[in-house]
């Protein structure tokens, strides 16, 4: 069993419309979640970061985190091509060493 | 420019070769990563330091090395025991205190 599991799509949406990421992990004692972008052939880019149940808003983005269901969300509001991107969830688990776990990513593709 | 710099961007190496990559950040960060990257599949811990002059095996370490011998510098190995070492090679650090990870432009390493 994957300890990050993500679609890796691709997601299509057209330009302005709202991208929903999704994101389960399997460690029930994680601590805190990340979500990065990243272009092809580029590195990972850290744009949310959320440590607590619900929702954090930052600009178009948002972060929704459910422990309880070991689901973890990013919405992209008025989605622009330039958001056309892998996304990449990543799970700090807990322990001596806090292990940050990455899935393999959801790629979108926002259509003009 | 305060960063994290990968140098060189693209590698070539021949078969047999032992070739390093080397990471440099100036941002004061305790913490460094190496990390490796394959088509479709989520990032992969190589190495990992969290103080000068100590680093521990991540979840592929076997083919490579490393040395931290300055905070600014976490260098990686990639040894001629690494039997399939073309890849996509991170490197990521950590603020005192913090849980993100932020990264390098990467280094792009193919075997000939």
């Amino acid at each position: 069993q994957k300890e990050v599991e993500q679609n890796s799509g691709p997601l299509s949406v057209p330009e302005g419309a709202i991208a929903s990421l999704n994101c389960t992990y399997s460690d029930r004692v994680s601590q805190s979640f990340f979500w990065y972008r990243q272009y092809s052939g580029k590195s990972p880019e850290l744009i949310m970061s959320i440590y607590s149940n619900g929702d954090k808003e930052d600009g178009r983005f948002t972060a929704q985190l459910n422990k309880a269901s070991q689901y973890v969300s990013l919405l992209i509001r008025d989605s622009q091509p330039s958001d056309s991107a892998t996304y990449l969830c990543a799970v700090l688990n807990s322990g001596g060493y806090q292990k940050v776990t990455f899935g393999t990513g959801t790629k979108l593709q926002v259509i003009p | 420019d305060g960063g994290i710099t990968q140098s060189p961007k693209y590698l070539f190496r021949k078969e047999g070769q032992n070739v390093t990559l080397s990471c440099e950040q100036n941002l004061n960060h305790d913490a460094m990563y190496w990390y490796r990257q394959d088509p479709g599949q989520g990032l992969r811990l190589i190495y990992y330091s969290q103080i000068v002059n100590d680093f521990q095996k991540g979840d592929i370490a076997e083919g490579y090395s490393v040395s931290r011998e300055k905070k600014e510098s976490f260098p990686l190995t990639v040894t001629s025991a690494q039997k399939n070492p073309t890849a996509f090679y991170l490197c990521a650090s950590t603020p005192t205190g913090w849980n993100e990870q932020f990264f390098g432009p990467g280094t792009r390493l193919t075997v000939l």
